[in-house]
């Protein structure tokens, strides 16, 4: 399969515990992004890379998020001290952007966190 | 600020029936515009895109939407319903080369 992984599929952790996922993006793709998707929403944009280059970064992102494409492949998305308002879908998507268009993005099936 | 709107957060046909589902954004610069479907456990997988090329746009599984600036739409059609078109869609814009900004979804029921 040469698509999107995430992992893990399924987190269920204790309030104030550290979690972290993990995605393996397409290997050609330059872009990686990470979304927020809660019930009944669309995804809302959290950030998204440029090979190891993290461009952007939402307001959603709080201190406890963070997020490192080291080597411009993988990507980790680390919560700290989680809250159960961070219980959501997160998902992350790639693309091979260039300068003048915008690519198509490709998600993985997301990593479901329940905070308890 | 940029966003798309999805008017109807449920929507339920007839299987073979027309399927309309709406989509506005508002922005001062007309947006890319997607369309995307997620099946239940799944991805989200994109339907179709707008890239100012052509105002009607055909994608897979015989899903079209047109881009209609007078009216800042870009409603997703398909003539006919399937029962494997039951899903969740989401519209979708991005401005440049930037991330996506996504609408709340529609869920499609399709009733046998």
């Amino acid at each position: 399969d040469t698509g999107v992984s995430q992992n893990p599929r399924h987190k269920i952790t204790k309030r104030g515990q550290n979690v972290t996922f993990r995605c393996d993006p397409i290997s050609e793709h330059n872009r990686l992004y990470w979304y927020r998707q809660t019930l009944g929403q669309g995804p809302e944009f959290l950030t998204y890379f440029q090979n190891e280059a993290q461009l952007e970064k939402s307001r959603l992102l709080s201190d406890r998020f963070s997020a490192e494409r080291p080597k411009g492949s993988f990507s980790t998305l680390e919560i700290q001290r989680t809250e159960q308002g961070d219980s959501a879908m997160y998902l992350c998507a790639s693309s091979y952007a260039r300068l003048t268009n915008t690519g198509e993005l490709f998600f993985g099936e997301g990593s479901r966190l329940t905070v308890l | 600020a940029q966003s798309v709107t999805q008017l109807g957060s449920h929507v339920s046909v007839s299987e073979g029936a027309l399927v309309l589902l709406r989509c506005n954004y508002s922005s001062s610069v007309p947006p890319y515009l997607f369309w995307y479907v997620q099946y239940p456990n799944q991805g989200l997988q994109l339907l179709l895109k707008y890239t100012s090329a052509a105002t009607l746009v055909k994608g897979i599984n015989g899903f079209e939407a047109e881009f209609k600036k007078s009216e800042t739409s870009f409603h997703l059609t398909k003539p006919s319903a399937h029962m494997s078109d039951a899903a969740e869609y989401f519209c979708a814009g991005a401005l440049g080369a930037n991330n996506l900004f996504f609408g709340t979804g529609t869920r499609l029921t399709v009733i046998p």
